[in-house]
């Protein structure tokens, strides 16, 4: 079975431009969940989708946005993009929004410049 | 959720048991502990989790001791691909439908030495 889909696998950007970055989850997974990580720290949680709903964020600003789709795959949007927002964006699937474990993707590099 | 503590690197021989400490001293009755790593540049990969019982995988065993304020991942027989990022998470059994995102610390660099 495939497992988390992600693209695109790097990306280069400038400073105030905008990115889509996107996500497909594993078959009959319900639930995906959007991660940070910059470089030597781990992942920083920034929000999970369920059933096409926002359920909660982590402690990241309004340029950070996101959706699900009908068939449950996700995009994050990041608007007005500063030189911080460099890093390995993650997503993770899991099959329901709590007691079961969440799946990573391989990760989208961005790169502000 | 609950704190973790992990040392910041580790090595051990290829072929030997690793053996990863992790301690949640603040851990809750509902909170489970679980493992990742994260080889180089990749996403994390679950290796197990486990709520006070020990645990086994085709991966990993997990030992949580009985007061669950600290556990132990072992690789049984490590090679040089373990070599990675290890990560111990405390986690909520459910969220009471609010988010459920994992909260990461630093983790263990684990290195295997030929």
């Amino acid at each position: 079975d495939a497992g988390v889909t992600q693209s695109p696998t790097h990306l280069i950007k400038t400073r105030g431009q905008h990115v889509t970055l996107r996500c497909s989850p594993i078959s009959g997974h319900k639930s995906v969940s959007w991660y940070q990580q910059v470089l030597g720290q781990g992942p920083q949680f920034i929000f999970q989708y369920y059933e096409k709903e926002e359920r909660g964020r982590g402690n990241f600003p309004d340029r950070f946005s996101a959706r699900q789709f009908p068939n449950y795959s996700s995009e994050l949007n990041v608007n007005a993009l500063l030189l911080g927002d460099s890093a390995l964006y993650l997503c993770a699937s899991s099959f329901v929004q709590s007691r079961t474990t969440q799946y990573f993707g391989p990760g989208t590099r961005l790169l502000v410049l | 959720d609950a704190k973790t503590t992990q040392p910041t690197s580790m090595d051990c021989a290829e072929g030997r048991a690793a053996n990863l400490p992790c301690n949640h001293s603040t851990i809750s009755g509902n909170e489970y502990v679980y493992w990742y790593r994260q080889i180089h540049s990749q996403g994390p990969q679950y290796i197990i989790h486990g709520l006070k019982n020990n645990e086994t995988n085709e991966m990993a065993s997990l030992i949580i001791t009985e007061d669950r304020k600290s556990s132990t991942l072992i690789l049984p027989h490590a090679t040089l691909r373990d070599t990675a990022v290890y990560y111990c998470i405390v986690r909520v059994a459910y969220s009471g439908g609010g988010a459920d995102g994992l909260t990461f610390g630093k983790g263990t660099h684990l290195i295997i030495q030929p």
